[in-house]
């Protein structure tokens, strides 16, 4: 079990550009989140997939943010135009599927500055 | 969705027990209470989670007042590595999977 892996583990960049980060799940769990962290706040959910798909995405997800899970296995969540408002941990958890009670698993997350 | 109420922060000393309080007046009959930690440059970890009996694992117990409005995280014996944020969850069982965080609880232990 190598955990879920994120990369990368921090990013700086200027206001304007486009970013991409990864996720890798572990291996044969179904659905993969995504979650954002401030400083001192808890995380706020973006988005889920159940494999491929999309399920739900919160109304904090605007529409520079996009995520893509392809093959029902790694996901990237994409920002384009950063601006310094998204600075902030970005995490990624995974859960199989087997019930509705199944813990999430977290990365270490992907720590974004944006100057 | 139902809300939780913690306490901003607390402090233990190590190798005493500590009792982390969650409050949710507004719990509905399908709500399962989940806990979460999150180490200092970490992501959140599973800790333990129940619905209406006691429940124990190595991690930790969770005791669930009988009206369910609130619950208890139970560290047996802290030590310096226990020191985090710890949340108290509300799910809803048909919820996805999706967990909502609130703020949380800060754990300190003083050696």
């Amino acid at each position: 079990d190598t955990g879920v892996s994120q990369d990368p583990r921090h990013k700086i960049t200027k206001r304007g550009q486009n970013v991409t980060f990864r996720c890798d799940p572990i291996s044969e769990h179904n659905r993969l989140y995504w979650y954002r962290q401030t400083l001192g706040q808890g995380p706020e959910f973006l988005t889920y997939f159940q494999n491929e798909a999309q399920l739900e995405k919160s109304r904090l997800l605007s529409d520079r943010f996009s995520a893509e899970r392809p093959k029902g296995s790694f996901s990237t969540l994409e920002i384009q135009r950063t601006e310094q408002g998204d600075s902030a941990m970005y995490l990624c958890a995974s859960s199989p599927v087997w019930t509705t009670n199944e813990k999430l698993f977290f990365g270490s997350g992907t720590q974004l500055s944006v100057l | 969705d139902a809300k939780t109420t913690q306490p901003n922060s607390m402090e233990s000393n190590e190798e005493e027990p500590v009792h982390l309080p969650c409050n949710h007046s507004t719990i509905s009959g399908t709500d399962y209470i989940h806990w979460y930690r999150q180490l200092p440059s970490q992501g959140p970890e599973y800790v333990i989670h129940g619905l209406t009996s006691n429940v124990n694992n190595r991690m930790a117990s969770l005791a669930i007042a009988e009206d369910r409005k609130s619950s208890t995280l139970i560290l047996h014996r802290a030590t310096l590595r226990d020191a985090a944020v710890y949340y108290c969850i509300l799910r809803l069982n048909n919820a996805g999977n999706m967990l909502t965080f609130g703020g949380g609880t800060r754990l300190m232990v003083k050696p």
